[in-house]
């Protein structure tokens, strides 16, 4: 079992439409979990942080984490053709390095 | 732009040579990682300085790879005798100290071809 498994897509949804990922990982003890957007040939771009249980939100991304079921999520409502990206779910390993272990990814596209 | 540099973008060197590769963080982040990834990836944990520092490796980093972080300031990235299979994005984040959460911030990466 991978550490941090994302379902790689990709992912089809009509624009205006609400986009949903899911990313699930297995170090029950994780506390600090990262969605990252990537463009193709482009470096990951941060675009949410959550480290409690329950939702976050920010603008259209709305972050959800349940600890108890070590699952959290990535809401992108009014989704827009410049959200067609790979999303990258990361959790901090329980280290002191502050290392992020990483999902493969789910490929989103967004159709006009 | 989230304030980190690399240098160069992009890179094509034949197989057998050496090649370096350099990040420029965010002047107070003391933290710097390099990450390599490849298509349909996520990235990939090389190896971590604190300050100057060198403090993990991955398993991954063969006898090939070797990293400096002079001063704490600018990394570098060498792989001696390259091979194909080192054909990857390599990248540079960091992270500051400030603030109670320890967000990476990513450079644009170095597109590394080996041919």
């Amino acid at each position: 079992q991978k550490e941090v498994e994302q379902n790689s897509g990709p992912l089809s949804v009509p624009e205006g439409a609400i986009a949903s990922l899911n990313c699930t990982y297995s170090d029950r003890v994780s506390q600090s979990f990262f969605w990252y957007r990537q463009y193709s040939g482009k470096s990951p771009e941060l675009i949410m942080s959550i480290y409690s249980n329950g939702d976050k939100e920010d603008g259209r991304f709305t972050a959800q984490l349940n600890k108890a079921s070590q699952y959290v999520s990535l809401l992108i409502r009014d989704s827009q053709p410049s959200d067609s990206a790979t999303y990258l779910c990361a959790v901090r390993s329980r280290g002191s390095n502050y290392q992020l272990i990483w999902g493969a990814g789910t490929k989103l596209i967004i159709k006009p | 732009d989230t304030g980190v540099s690399q240098d160069p973008r992009h890179k094509i060197t034949k197989r057998g040579q050496n090649v370096t590769f350099r990040c420029d963080p965010i002047s107070e982040h003391n933290r710097l990682y390099w990450y390599r990834q490849t298509l349909g990836q996520g990235p990939e944990f090389l190896t971590y300085f604190q300050n100057e520092a060198q403090l993990e490796k991955s398993r991954l980093l063969s006898d090939r790879f070797s990293a400096e972080r002079p001063k704490g300031s600018f990394s570098t990235l060498e792989i001696q005798r390259t091979e194909q299979g080192d054909s990857a994005m390599y990248l540079c984040a960091t992270i500051g100290t400030s603030g109670g959460f320890n967000e990476q911030f990513f450079g644009p990466g170095t597109r590394l071809t080996v041919l």
